[in-house]
């Protein structure tokens, strides 16, 4: 069976600092997979989507980055982080085409002071 | 562009009640349309999903949805509703793009 995986679960970062969140999918091959973050109150808003190794779509501009450098490994990075980057970051997994269910992650609570 | 509409934010209702969450979508063909339920701190996880056929679908946890073609809604429904169901949900269409579209989300309050 399949398992998404999201490290840290919880985040505590001071501005200006950088940020690594990595998401790791077991179980399946050529996922497509999103980043998503939850400001709080709010609902989804896509970040990024990758669709194959080195293939990285940005859905908003910001001070965020994303990287893909193994088929089943997604990387939600930035250089430096701002107070309005707090929020719930949630990564998902699909196959095939957007017709498919997305499989979430269990999110990762990141709070910038 | 494709949009999700979920036009409750809260809804209340007593354990053992019933329950009905309201999703319109905008697509001109006929869409894939998912309901997911998120617990506080917590991903999502998928209720139940309509591609075709048969328009009412049945789900986990005991939820159902129906499909109405000709008022663009999918709305979420349950006969009784345990405190354990206090959540947020939020419905999702997918026009056949990599990218789904999701609503805002409705959070759902069970009283004791």
């Amino acid at each position: 069976s399949q398992t998404i995986h999201q490290w840290p679960a919880t985040l505590v970062q001071p501005v200006g600092s950088p940020l690594s969140l990595e998401c790791t999918v077991e179980g399946t091959s050529n996922p497509n997979l999103y980043w998503y973050r939850q400001a709080a109150g709010r609902g989804l808003q896509l970040l990024f989507y990758s669709v194959g190794i080195g293939q990285i779509s940005s859905e908003v501009p910001q001070n965020l980055s994303a990287s893909r450098p193994q088929d089943r490994q997604f990387i939600l990075s930035s250089k430096k982080l701002l107070l309005s980057d707090s929020g719930f970051y949630l990564c998902a997994w699909a196959s095939g085409t957007g017709v498919d269910t997305q499989y979430f992650g269990p999110g990762t609570r990141l709070t910038v002071l | 562009a494709q949009s999700v509409t979920q036009p409750d934010i809260h809804i209340t209702v007593s354990e053992g009640a019933s329950l009905e969450l309201r999703c319109n979508y905008s697509y001109g063909a006929t869409p894939y349309l998912f309901w997911y339920v998120q617990s506080p701190g917590q991903g999502l996880q998928l209720l139940l999903k309509y591609f075709s056929g048969d328009t009412l679908v049945q789900g986990i946890k005991g939820f159902e949805a129906e499909f109405k073609r000709s008022q663009s809604s999918f709305n979420l429904r349950k006969p009784s509703v345990h405190w354990s169901d206090a959540a947020e949900y939020f419905c999702a269409q997918s026009g056949g793009s990599y990218i789904p579209t999701f609503g805002r989300g409705t959070s759902l309050i069970v009283h004791p």
